[in-house]
């Protein structure tokens, strides 16, 4: 098994572009989250979903979009990138069984919006 | 509003300098805490989840414990290796967890 994986791992935008996350799992996850990783302010939750055709807004939605149309991709689109968006970027995925499962996280998107 | 705290902020130790972190939370409705280690350039890799106030769990040289309003993560004779960043997460009503943010560790040989 792959786990979660991203691409790409860095990226460097100009104010106004647009372009998209991409996050893949092996694991047949039904949830599966994004987050951004600012220094001191720990993960915060853009956006997540908890099946194919199902995607809800998390704490920080504003400027991103996702769709999930498969189980195992959940790409994050950026509609007009803006400084305050560089940040590192995490996906993860999770079992959404009975029980409270731990997420996996993929190795991170570093972007930087000039 | 769920909360999640953790102190100290950054914490140097001696090799084998045993300590412990902080995980302070306010959750209606705790279902899960979660403890991840975070490398540097890396994503979080899962430590431990706990359930329920009393809970312990071990592996090597780390311990997490659970109460009703917090946890620790005691960290026993540690090693270099064990340098990281150490994040922990609540997840109350629904999937969505929420992360505090983070203890900067660093272990000096």
């Amino acid at each position: 098994n792959a786990g979660v994986t991203q691409t790409p791992k860095f990226q460097v935008l100009k104010t106004g572009q647009s372009m998209t996350l991409q996050c893949a799992q092996d694991m047949n996850h039904e949830y599966m989250s994004w987050y951004r990783q600012d220094p001191g302010m720990g993960l915060r939750l853009i956006h997540y979903s908890v099946g194919a055709g199902i995607t809800d807004q998390g704490e920080v939605p504003n400027g991103y979009n996702v769709s999930r149309s498969t189980t195992e991709d959940f790409p994050l689109r950026l509609l007009s990138a803006a400084p305050s968006q560089t940040s590192v970027y995490f996906c993860a995925s999770k079992d959404r069984g009975s029980g409270y499962y731990e997420q996996y996280f993929g190795p991170g998107t570093r972007l930087t919006v000039t | 509003e769920d909360q999640v705290t953790q102190s100290p902020e950054a914490l140097r130790l001696q090799e084998g300098e045993s300590s412990s972190l902080n995980c302070s939370y306010t959750v209606s409705g705790l279902r899960g805490l979660f403890w991840y280690r975070q490398d540097p350039g890396k994503g979080p890799e899962f430590l431990f989840t706990l359930y329920s106030a009393g809970e312990e769990k071990e592996k090597e040289r780390l311990k997490a414990t659970l109460t009703k309003k917090e946890s620790f993560l005691h960290i026993t004779a540690p090693k270099p290796e064990d340098s990281a960043t150490y994040l922990c997460a609540v997840q109350a009503k629904g999937q969505n967890f929420v992360f505090g943010p983070g203890t900067r560790l660093s272990v000096l040989p």
